[in-house]
């Protein structure tokens, strides 16, 4: 059935290097993405999101890359924080429809 | 704003005990959601509501899983009887009218013994 899933379930990084998260999906009809960060004990938080319209989105220290031809949704932490280690998903959605599917989940452990 | 409200954010109970947990959506927001989370199968949508009507239940695992909705500030997820293999964290969100991104709740962490 359509899913959504992260190609790597963990992800190690130098505090001050840039984090690259990624996540595929299978939903050729999906018009609407997020990423939210999990962190220990708490909900997941909204990260930022990008309609598919667009291919490129920035926030604070975050930016969100669309590659519909493939399929594709990457999630970039520049100058990665120890505040950053937390559990990343992608998640999508189809207009009109409220339901998201969530990703399996990235962790990022932020070496000091 | 105080955000989606969940209580307990702990329950312990046995097996073949009512559980009810709830949840107190963000004012304004129309849409509430159930999730569960688990090690094995993630976050997986349970039940959402609109406007405090049941629009989609196909996650409920099995009858002994219930949700309520009784009006626009509170709602009710109830197992019963429990069973351990119900052990999880079970999250509320809510949206408002035309939203996407939802603001999760702190969760309430379920163990089933």
């Amino acid at each position: 059935g359509e899913s959504v899933g992260l190609h790597l379930p963990t992800l190690s990084v130098q505090e001050g290097d840039n984090s690259i998260i990624n996540c595929a999906y299978s939903n050729s009809a999906s018009d609407y993405f997020i990423w939210y960060k999990q962190e220990s004990g708490k909900g997941p938080q909204f990260i930022i999101d990008i309609r598919s319209n667009m291919d490129k989105r920035q926030g604070q220290r975050v930016t969100v890359l669309l590659n519909k031809t493939v399929k594709h949704l990457s999630l970039q932490i520049a100058a990665t924080q120890p505040g950053d280690s937390a559990v990343y998903f992608c998640a999508e959605n189809s207009f009109g429809d409220y339901k998201l599917s969530f990703g399996a989940g990235t962790t990022v452990t932020v070496r000091a | 704003d105080a955000g989606v409200i969940q209580s307990p954010r702990h329950e312990v109970t046995e097996m073949g005990q009512e559980v009810t947990l709830r949840c107190k959506p963000i004012s304004g927001h129309n849409s509430l959601f159930w999730y569960r989370q688990t090690m094995m199968r993630g976050l997986e949508l349970l039940i959402y509501f609109n406007n405090n009507v049941p629009i989609d239940d196909s996650g409920m695992p099995e009858d002994r899983f219930s949700a309520k909705m009784p009006n626009a500030s509170f709602s009710t997820l109830k197992i019963q009887p429990s069973e351990p293999r119900d052990s999880a964290v079970y999250f509320c969100a809510s949206i408002p009218q035309g939203g996407h991104g939802y603001t999760f709740g702190s969760g309430t962490r379920l163990t089933v013994v």
